[in-house]
């Protein structure tokens, strides 16, 4: 069974540029998170779906970021107006139905610089 | 306010000899902590992971111990082997829906 994808792998972009990233979650798996990682930092929480719909996007930092998960597999963060300080490894985990205690699997990040 | 902090950026232990990771968290709700071990390039992948109504969890060289009047857990990693040689990240669940807060990380190192 194939793990957490994501893709691209890497993507660089400049200032003000529109950005997509991909998260293909293990087959079966209902809840869906997208977290982003700054240097030397831990992964920060953006947002969580249950299926199909955003049940909790308060991690998101502003209306540049949005995320859609249309049929409840895959997920496609999106990114407008992009921004240096946006430069970080985007990850994304998947659990089997989301429930406390439940573990999340991830991905291995798609790492974004910003020039 | 960082609401789970890991104050070791790093530590370094001889190969066999046990590994002691720290974690601090501040809010009492939390219900699970987990701890998540990351090499470079690779996302997280779970390790072991404690309920806040247990004071210990084991898994075979890994035990987690968890003292809630301090708001403290450890990992202890025994015995340490160079493979063990990653980045070690504390995060706590507080929620029904499983968002975790993370730590900033200890970055191990097992020498030969």
């Amino acid at each position: 069974g194939a793990g957490v994808s994501q893709t691209p792998s890497n993507k660089v972009t400049e200032k003000g540029k529109y950005v997509e990233l991909r998260c293909d979650p293990i087959s079966g798996h209902t809840a869906l998170y997208w977290y982003r990682q700054s240097l030397g930092q831990g992964p920060e929480f953006l947002i969580y779906f249950q299926g199909t719909g955003a049940a909790d996007d308060s991690g998101l930092p502003n209306d540049r970021f949005f995320a859609v998960r249309p049929e409840g597999s895959v997920s496609t963060l999106k990114i407008q107006r992009t921004e240096r300080g946006d430069s970080a490894v985007y990850l994304c985990a998947s659990s089997y139905q989301g429930g406390a205690g439940e573990t999340q699997y991830f991905g291995p990040g798609t790492r974004l610089l910003v020039l | 306010d960082q609401q789970v902090k890991q104050n070791s950026p790093s530590l370094s232990v001889q190969e066999g000899r046990i590994s002691i990771l720290n974690c601090d968290y501040t809010n009492s709700m939390f219900d699970y902590f987990l701890w998540y071990k990351k090499y470079p390039a690779e996302g997280p992948t779970f390790l072991i992971s404690i309920s806040s109504i247990k004071d210990k969890n084991e898994d075979g060289r890994f035990t987690v111990f968890l003292n809630k009047s301090a708001k403290h857990l450890s990992l202890h990693i025994v015995p340490s082997q160079p493979g063990d040689s990653a980045v070690y990240f504390c995060a706590a669940e507080g929620g029904s829906q499983g968002n975790l807060i993370f730590g900033k990380g200890t970055k191990l190192s097992v020498k030969p």
